[in-house]
């Protein structure tokens, strides 16, 4: 079995600042990292995923993620968010072999200011 | 190409009613997956079928669900009768095989039970 936490639930951050979003993952066999972006309303979009190789993976929209295997984490960063990030961000993992569907953390809600 | 296509959009029922959802993946994905949106539980997988068979439904709350694939390009998620818990975001989502292959996600079915 696997977890995902997000370590915050909101994070307000004013335009052009850099802004990361945590991850923390647990599981007893390997796993692949996703990021995924709802916006209002709306369905979910990836943002970006590893699946294997460099622990830098770039996405779409300006933002990567680092993974780190000794503390099971998967940051996402972007260093200069737009109004338009304004938006709820899910981590999610899915098993690497055996069960396919992905388990999602709780999500965390970026708020950019003006 | 079009992405994962659901109907309704939007759904105010009464309860006590059935309620059906449909869902068509993306043309010659063989995985379909059900997911659930709460404020209180955040995203949970209902289930999850692969070659139109379910594979894993742990996640179907109770005997009142139902969810069915009779071809590679339909589903139903069935509620019956329907409660006002049942209220939510209901998501399909459709990927190709293999653990590491995008997820796609439809834009929702908002149900209301009153």
């Amino acid at each position: 079995a696997q977890s995902v936490t997000q370590l915050d639930s909101q994070v307000p951050v004013f335009e052009e600042a850099p802004v990361e979003l945590r991850c923390n993952y647990s599981s007893s066999v390997s796993v692949y990292l996703f990021w995924y972006v709802q916006y209002p309303n709306q369905g979910l979009q990836l943002l970006l995923k590893y699946l294997s190789g460099s622990t830098l993976v770039k996405g779409i929209n300006g933002f990567e993620a680092e993974f780190n295997k000794s503390q099971t984490s998967f940051h996402l960063r972007k260093p200069s968010v737009h109004i338009s990030d304004t938006a709820e961000y899910f981590c999610a993992v899915t098993q690497r072999a055996g069960r396919r569907a992905l388990t999602f953390g709780s999500g965390t809600r970026l708020q950019v200011q003006p | 190409d079009a992405g994962v296509i659901q109907s309704p959009r939007h759904e105010v029922t009464e309860m006590g009613q059935e309620v059906t959802l449909r869902c068509k993946p993306i043309s010659g994905h063989d995985y379909l997956f059900w997911y659930r949106q709460t404020m209180m539980r955040g995203l949970e997988l209902l289930i999850y079928f692969n070659n139109n068979v379910p594979i894993d439904d742990s996640g179907m709350p109770e005997d009142r669900f139902s969810a069915k694939m009779p071809n590679a390009s339909f589903s139903t998620l069935k509620i019956q009768p329907s409660e006002p818990r049942d209220s939510a975001v209901y998501f399909c989502a459709s990927s190709l095989q293999g653990g590491g292959n995008t997820i796609y996600f439809g834009e929702g079915s908002w149900l209301t039970v009153v």
